[in-house]
């Protein structure tokens, strides 16, 4: 069970927009930088994310994202088939005293 | 251009002792504010942190696995290495280094070393 939770998987066709949650709490969304991950099948993750909003370099406008009390969320638009990974939210837990993950998003573009 | 490889053995016989290597390249592991992390990957599941080393040396761990890890390095020859205790096959996963930066997330990461814990 992961601290930060995710929808485990979402869909969409190309050129539509999708949108990933990650829900925490006061400990780690709440008052932590939040940063996010791709990750391709078989590959390492990818920062797309940093900062709770910031594009990490040479990650392309379509995507973006947002941090609102103790939830944050990732947008993508203009899906393309090349966006099909899974994606991972995360950032620190003051309580726990460590970095913590989403369980991750498998980003299916139909 | 930072770059991170993980090395160490890809078998390891159950209560055994898990060590792997990450070798950093592009940049110096003893300066800057940068954090020296380990995170890992069971097969078909989400990612853990495990922990992570300072440039100056001062360490921090997953809760979960204080026990039984260490972390240390070896600013000689620009490494950081993982040791894990007594391990089980729950212990079975690919093995990630990568860089910390706070704000900045993880901005490195190696390409992942996978272990199995097998007799």
């Amino acid at each position: 069970q992961s601290v930060l939770t995710q929808p485990p998987s979402l869909s969409a066709a190309p050129g539509q927009r999708v949108t990933i949650s990650c829900s925490g709490s006061n400990s780690n969304i709440g008052e932590n930088y939040v940063s996010w991950y791709q990750q391709a099948p078989g590959a390492a993750p990818k920062l797309l994310i940093y900062d709770n909003d910031k594009r990490s370099s040479g990650i392309p406008d379509r995507f973006s994202a947002s941090r609102s009390r103790t939830a944050a969320s990732l947008g993508i638009t203009g899906l393309q088939t090349g966006d099909e990974a899974d994606y991972y939210c995360g950032t620190w837990d003051s309580r726990l005293g460590g970095w913590v993950f989403g369980g991750g998003t498998k980003l299916t573009v139909l | 251009q930072v770059q991170l490889q993980e090395s160490g053995p890809g078998l390891v016989k159950p209560s055994q002792s898990l060590s792997l290597t990450c070798t950093v390249s592009g940049g110096s592991i003893a300066g800057g504010l940068f954090f020296w992390d380990w995170v890992r990957q069971p097969a078909g599941k989400g990612l853990e942190w495990i922990g992570h080393i300072y440039s100056s040396g001062s360490t921090n761990y997953n809760p979960s696995l204080r026990s039984r890890v260490t972390i240390s390095s070896d600013t000689s020859k620009n490494q950081f290495s993982l040791e894990m205790k007594s391990v089980t096959a729950a212990d079975t996963a690919v093995y990630y280094c990568a860089r910390y930066q706070g704000r900045r997330g993880f901005d490195y990461w190696g390409q992942g070393s996978p272990v199995t814990v097998s007799s």
